[in-house]
């Protein structure tokens, strides 16, 4: 089946500066790309998406871009704060009736 | 809110026990799903339900079963524990939304230790 590939597995950046996680994919088919945030000991909860019809979308300091003909789309998080410490999923949809597939997460750790 | 409960946080059990793990969402969800969580493995889909006595396989169904009676209601069932299924068991619900997928919906987590 499909695979996503997340880099990196972990992330450290300094408080204030920016985080970008990369994933790569293969199956054209797919048309909808979200991002879920788990923080330590709590629940994955979807913190921004994008379908396949849009290159970027932002949301106050996290932003996706997608690349379709590069197969890769990527998580942007600027000013990071200690609060975005947490693991973070990619995820994609291939459509039709079937389940998303996820990366296999990235920790990422900012440093205050 | 969205609420999706399960009903252990913490369970121990021993080789060769039968466990049930059950999951219960409150929004009508058509879709309801169980994935494994281990450290550097993300989160593989073990099983997944689009309706009401319908299953599907997900990546990793060997040495799990489900069952959905109820629409609210999916329970991850494991026949015969072994110490490799001691893990982080997430359920999650989201809408039937046509060709397109919706939101997850997390569970809090069951954790899983074999002895």
């Amino acid at each position: 089946g499909e695979n996503v590939e997340q880099h990196p597995s972990t992330l450290s950046v300094q408080e204030g500066d920016s985080a970008v996680i990369k994933c790569t994919y293969s199956d054209s088919a797919s048309n909808y790309f979200p991002w879920y945030k788990q923080e330590l000991g709590k629940r994955p909860q979807l913190i921004i998406d994008i379908r396949s019809n849009v290159g970027e979308k932002k949301d106050q300091r996290i932003a996706v871009t997608l690349n379709k003909t590069a197969k890769h789309f990527s998580l942007h998080i600027t000013e990071t704060q200690p609060e975005d410490s947490a693991v973070y999923f990619c995820a994609l949809h291939l459509g039709g009736n079937t389940p998303l597939v996820f990366g296999k997460g990235t920790r990422l750790s900012v440093i205050a | 809110d969205v609420k999706v409960t399960q009903s252990s946080r913490y369970l121990v059990k021993r080789t060769g026990e039968k466990v049930f793990l059950e999951c219960v969402q409150d929004m009508d969800h058509e879709n309801m799903f169980w994935y494994r969580q281990d450290p550097g493995l993300g989160l593989r889909l073990i099983y997944f339900s689009y309706d009401v006595k319908m299953k599907e396989k997900g990546d990793i169904p060997e040495g799990y079963s489900v069952s959905r009676e109820k629409k609210e209601r999916f329970s991850l069932i494991l026949e015969s524990a072994s110490t490799n299924q001691t893990s982080m068991y997430l359920c999650a619900s989201s809408r039937y939304q046509g060709p397109d997928t919706g939101e997850l919906f997390f569970g809090e987590g069951s954790r899983l230790t074999v002895l």
